[in-house]
């Protein structure tokens, strides 16, 4: 049975830092894997997908790595803002099409 | 492009009563999943239909949920009788269909059973 799990599970940063969330799976065959926005009250914004094949993809002041043989994928941003605080979560599809198996997320806060 | 619909977005109601939630996914969107989301909790997989057909239930407590997604286009869920731990977010999501994975997730409905 695949299991995400993010670490931290809460992240209090000043504005304009560079910061690393993080997502690990156990069951490395995966067929990609998908980072979420979601603010409160709100469903969930895609922010990035990766295919197995990739090992990384960015997308403006984002940038997700996967290593699948690993477990592992990390989502950067760089130079945040306070518009940034959200929750964010990983998910990963077991085959194209299937469903998603998410983390739990991390909580952001980014203070000005 | 419109996003994917949802409503209500809020709804209170008391234990063993009946709800139902509905969806209407992106234009063109062949497959639509069901996802409960508890406080604090990433969200879980309920259903997931391609077109008008089921592809996968296993996660749904079929003994007081139902759904069903006539025509392979609006979808409802259903719960009856609600228990107060179905108390959480019931998001819906749809992806262009089986070879396309992305999918995209609706506002969600808050249900709170009390």
């Amino acid at each position: 049975k695949q299991e995400v799990t993010q670490i931290p599970a809460a992240l209090s940063v000043p504005e304009g830092e560079n910061l690393v969330l993080n997502c690990s799976f156990t069951d490395s065959a995966i067929y990609n894997l998908q980072w979420f926005r979601q603010d409160p009250g709100k469903g969930l914004t895609s922010l990035l997908l990766i295919q197995s094949s990739q090992r990384e993809q960015t997308s403006g002041r984002l940038n997700a790595s996967l290593d699948k043989s690993s477990g592992r994928s990390t989502l950067y941003i760089a130079a945040s803002q306070p518009g940034d605080s959200a929750t964010y979560l990983c998910a990963v599809a077991r085959t194209s099409g299937s469903r998603l198996t998410f983390g739990e997320g991390t909580q952001l806060t980014v203070n000005p | 492009e419109a996003g994917v619909a949802q409503s209500p977005r809020y709804k209170i109601i008391e234990k063993r009563q009946s709800v139902a939630f509905w969806c209407n996914p992106i234009s063109g969107h062949a497959t639509l999943y069901w996802y409960q989301q508890i406080l604090g909790q990433g969200p879980k997989l309920l259903i997931q239909f391609q077109n008008n057909g089921v592809v996968d239930d296993s996660q749904l407590p079929k003994d007081r949920f139902s759904a069903e997604r006539l025509k392979g286009v609006d979808s409802t869920l259903k719960i009856q009788p609600a228990k107060l731990e179905d108390s959480a977010v019931y998001l819906c999501a749809s992806s262009q269909g089986l070879s396309v994975n992305e999918q995209f997730f609706g506002p969600g409905t808050r249900l709170t059973v009390l």
